[in-house]
């Protein structure tokens, strides 16, 4: 298993502010993602984060908006950048082997609130 | 577009209840369905992953059978807890590269 931190827990923000939260796996990984839960939507995946590469993005999702790092195989980090209220979320992370079949753990989640 | 439904949304029973809920999803294209249970400020915990049609798994009090050609999994919880009280999410993956695609959860409220 995998156990997994996020800093900052939550945060609140003003509009057009940018906010970096990280993630940190306590063991090496193969594979990182984060997701977004919106007010009374479901987990939806934003991107893979790669090590040493490009992050891949899902549709609906751009690396301007949400650039990701991930310098190594315990950690990631995601911007969420020019903020609006509609980004007002649980953002999460989490990491995985590279088959479906394994086990994906999550990380606790950062609220974030944009006024 | 992919969908995965739950239900019901929520749920309220009585401490010693028996209860379950329905996760459905595409029938093609399938790998996996994965259950998490998450409570409030807290991680997602992972209770199974499950990819063989007619596939059940079982830990604790806590089971899930799965139906690939029908396209819906069914978790069940015998004898209900007040620490049961969490949001149980599906989520299926139809590439096998682990990408994810979560059900909006069904809430569940134990009361003793």
């Amino acid at each position: 298993s995998a156990v997994i931190s996020q800093k900052p827990s939550r945060d609140i923000c003003q509009r057009g502010t940018s906010l970096t939260i990280q993630c940190q796996v306590d063991s090496q990984v193969t594979m990182m993602f984060w997701y977004r839960q919106q007010p009374g939507q479901s987990l939806t995946l934003i991107a893979t984060a790669n090590q040493g590469s490009e992050a891949t993005y899902e549709s609906g999702f751009v690396i301007d908006k949400f650039p990701i790092s991930r310098p190594n195989l315990t950690f990631s980090t995601l911007t969420v950048s020019n903020m609006s209220p509609e980004d007002s979320s649980i953002y999460l992370c989490s990491a995985g082997g590279v088959s479906g079949s394994d086990t994906q753990y999550f990380g606790p989640g950062t609220r974030l609130t944009v006024l | 577009i992919l969908n995965v439904e739950q239900s019901p949304q929520s749920l309220h029973v009585q401490e010693g209840d028996s209860t379950n809920f329905t996760c459905s999803f595409p029938s093609s294209n399938f790998y996996a369905l994965h259950w998490y249970r998450w409570e409030t400020a807290k991680s997602p915990e992972a209770l199974f992953v499950m990819t063989l049609n007619g596939d059940e798994k079982k830990k604790g009090r806590i089971s899930a059978t799965l139906n690939t050609k029908e396209g819906y999994s069914y978790l069940y919880i015998k004898g209900s807890q007040p620490e049961d009280s969490a949001t149980y999410l599906c989520a299926f993956d139809p590439g096998g590269y682990n990408k994810l695609i979560f059900g909006a959860g069904t809430r569940l409220a134990v009361h003793p």
